[in-house]
């Protein structure tokens, strides 16, 4: 099972919005709508943001928003603030009972 | 509140084996399945399996399949992860993750498991 796809960096200043996308294959991402998203601050566990593509775990705030389109997931955060900049992953199931992550994308707010 | 407690760093040579606990409270242990997760230095989170609280069941990264087994302990509500045969590349941190309908939604602090001759 090979790791999703996700770009090794992304950037925005503080108000703006960023996309982190998320590729895997009719396997995991484009077969299933169970893509959840985490973020990771430096040595921490990682936190849920997003479950079932779309939906949002209560606490989390709205500026956060998952989507998918075929084989690949997205997350977008709007209004960037300064404790958005983090280690973000997706995560998929991938049949069987079995799940696969993403390779990870930092977020740097400028 | 729900709390996954796990065990302190290890430091083991290649070729041992080391065994992580993770003990869950401020839930019922036997309605959830448990995850273990691991992350090298610097590097993204791989799933490694998982267990199922009631019977015990297991499913297995095929890329550790032979060297991981996972077991509970349902009268402590805890749960073990233990990998044989290690070798540099295992060092990594290793957490337990609980999955409800929501997701991963509760994490272990992690256990920082070094191999090094």
């Amino acid at each position: 099972q090979s790791a999703l796809t996700q770009p090794r960096s992304v950037s925005g200043s503080p108000g703006q919005s960023v996309t982190i996308s998320c590729t895997g294959t009719s396997s995991d991402v484009g077969g299933y709508n169970y893509v959840s998203w985490y973020q990771q601050h430096p040595g921490k566990a990682p936190k849920l943001m997003i479950y079932d593509v779309s939906k949002r775990p209560s606490g989390v705030p709205d500026r956060f928003s998952g989507s998918k389109s075929g084989n690949t997931a997205s997350l977008t955060i709007s209004g960037l603030q300064a404790e958005d900049e983090a280690d973000y992953y997706c995560c998929s199931y991938a049949g069987s009972d079995t799940y696969v992550f993403g390779t990870g994308t930092k977020v740097t707010v400028l | 509140q729900v709390q996954l407690v796990q065990s302190g760093a290890e430091v083991k040579k290649p070729g041992a084996s080391v065994k992580v606990s993770c003990k869950a409270s401020g839930y019922t242990f036997t309605n959830y399945y448990m995850h273990w997760v691991r992350q090298a230095p610097g590097q993204g989170l791989e799933w490694m399996g998982v267990i199922g609280p009631r019977g015990g069941s297991t499913i297995y990264a095929q890329k550790f399949q032979g060297r991981v087994t996972m077991t509970r302990d349902t009268s402590t509500s805890t749960v073990y992860m233990e990998l044989s045969s290690l070798r540099s590349e295992d060092t990594a941190v290793y957490y337990c993750a609980r999955k409800s309908d929501s997701g991963f939604d509760f994490w272990g602090q992690g256990t920082l498991v070094t191999v090094s001759s």
